[in-house]
């Protein structure tokens, strides 16, 4: 019954690969987010998606490009892995945060060797 | 540009201290204010979700207040635990957007 499932957990690669992280929710929310935190912990946006539309897109490397093929998902494409993009990827979604506030899926921990 | 901040940036106390926890912010034009949790290598939990027409909200031992004109929120933590070590962060929406801005978080522990 997990609200925002996203996966892998953990994922070590080295640098230039190509690598995805997939996000799912299941309470019917319209809005997704990815965002991004770093090695001091601190937490930024990245992008959300509002019914598959992409809504907000922060000042992020084109090598990473979300893709919403439904409301209910929204992964996230890393092309030409970098070590500075090692950090905890979280995807979050809301039904109107003004309203309702945010739900955060686990994290996926991105390891660029 | 909202700001959110933190202070201090941890914390540590023996069990059974009331504690309060600060968090203020620069653009008081909020929608609403929320806390979360954050244990090492998990996930973020939230805590309590303020509107903005709130004053407080509370949950068990969590009494959250929320002073728009002031930019500052306070998360109150009754009686602490040892399995209330964690780091808290604060959240805002930024301005009218579903963008959220986070302090940097206060890493609490609290000693057996």
């Amino acid at each position: 019954d997990t609200a925002v499932s996203q996966t892998p957990k953990y994922l070590v690669t080295q640098m230039g690969n190509d690598k995805s992280i997939k996000c799912e929710q299941n309470l019917g929310h319209d809005t997704m987010y990815w965002y991004k935190q770093d090695s001091k912990k601190f937490l930024k946006i990245m992008f959300s998606y509002n019914n598959k539309e992409l809504i907000i897109n922060e000042t992020v490397p084109n090598r990473f490009s979300p893709k919403s093929p439904d409301k209910a998902h929204l992964n996230l494409h890393i092309n030409s892995l970098e070590l500075g993009d090692s950090a905890v990827y979280f995807c979050a979604s809301s039904q109107g945060s003004m309203s309702y506030g945010y739900t955060f899926g686990s994290g996926t921990r991105l390891t660029v060797v | 540009k909202q700001e959110v901040t933190q202070i201090p940036a941890a914390l540590s106390v023996p069990e059974g201290e009331n504690l309060v926890l600060n968090c203020s912010f620069t653009d008081s034009a909020i929608y609403n204010l929320q806390w979360f949790r954050q244990d090492p290598g998990k996930g973020l939990t939230s805590l309590l979700l303020i509107q903005s027409s709130q004053r407080e909200q509370t949950s068990g031992r969590l009494n959250a207040s929320l002073d728009k004109s002031s930019g500052r929120s306070t998360l109150y933590i009754a009686a602490s635990q040892p399995g209330d070590s964690a780091t808290y962060l604060c959240a805002v929406p930024q301005g009218g957007s579903e963008k959220l801005v986070f302090g940097k978080g206060m890493k609490l522990t609290v000693n057996p």
